[in-house]
């Protein structure tokens, strides 16, 4: 198993360009999430997903857009990157919580980041 | 507001000499509590989840622990390769999104 993994592992863009960052997994899990990383602060969901088809806007969606058509794939598009887009971003992959619980991120697996810097 | 609060932000200690990493939480209710140790360059990797009050989770020489208002992961006789950041997150009731702390950095010394 590959687990979560995660293309390009560095990435410069200029102002106004757009790219996509790749997200792969190979364990069957039917929620996926990115998150960014930023010095000093805690992870911050950007978008999400419960399955194939099905994505929601997580803490902080604007200027990223993404798709769900397989259960092992999940880009992120950055539309028209900006500086404030500067960040490590990672994607995670889990496996649903339990209903009982009522807690939809059990244990998450982590791709290796994108370190991503816009000029 | 919802908030999760990690401290110190950096601890140094000797191999062998134990010591604890505080996760205090503000939050209308808690569904559950996650830690997740990170390395320099990679991403998290999940340790421990506590559901309730009292729970005590343990792995090798770590162990969590949890109370209405914070978390404590301990660590007895740490090693150099206990060297990392960890990550503290919790699941509210009012909210399905994980609030993450800033995370502790622990550098442990030969």
């Amino acid at each position: 198993n590959a687990g979560v993994t995660q293309t390009p592992k560095f990435q410069v863009l200029k102002t106004g360009q757009s790219m996509t960052l790749q997200c792969a997994q190979d364990m069957n899990h039917e929620y996926m999430s990115w998150y960014r990383q930023d010095p000093g602060m805690g992870l911050r969901l950007i978008h999400y997903s419960v399955g194939a088809g099905i994505t929601d806007q997580g803490e902080v969606p604007n200027g990223y857009n993404v798709s769900r058509s397989t259960t092992e794939d999940f880009p992120l598009r950055l539309l028209s990157a900006a500086p404030s887009q500067t960040s490590v971003y990672f994607c995670a992959s889990s496996r649903p919580g339990t209903s009982g619980r009522g807690i939809r991120f059990i244990e998450q697996f982590f791709g290796p980041g994108t370190r991503l810097t816009v000029l | 507001e919802d908030q999760v609060t990690q401290s110190p932000e950096a601890l140094r200690l000797q191999e062998g000499e134990s010591s604890s990493l505080n996760c205090s939480y503000t939050v209308s209710g808690l569904r559950g509590l996650f830690w997740y140790r990170q390395d320099p360059g990679k991403g998290p990797e999940f340790l421990f989840t506590l559901y309730s009050a009292g729970e005590e989770k343990e792995k090798e020489r770590l162990k969590a622990t949890l109370t209405k208002k914070e978390s404590f992961l301990h660590i007895t006789a740490p090693k150099p390769e206990d060297s990392a950041t960890y990550l503290c997150a919790v699941h509210p009731d009012s909210n399905y999104q994980l609030i993450w702390g800033a995370g502790t950095k622990l550098i442990i010394k030969p």
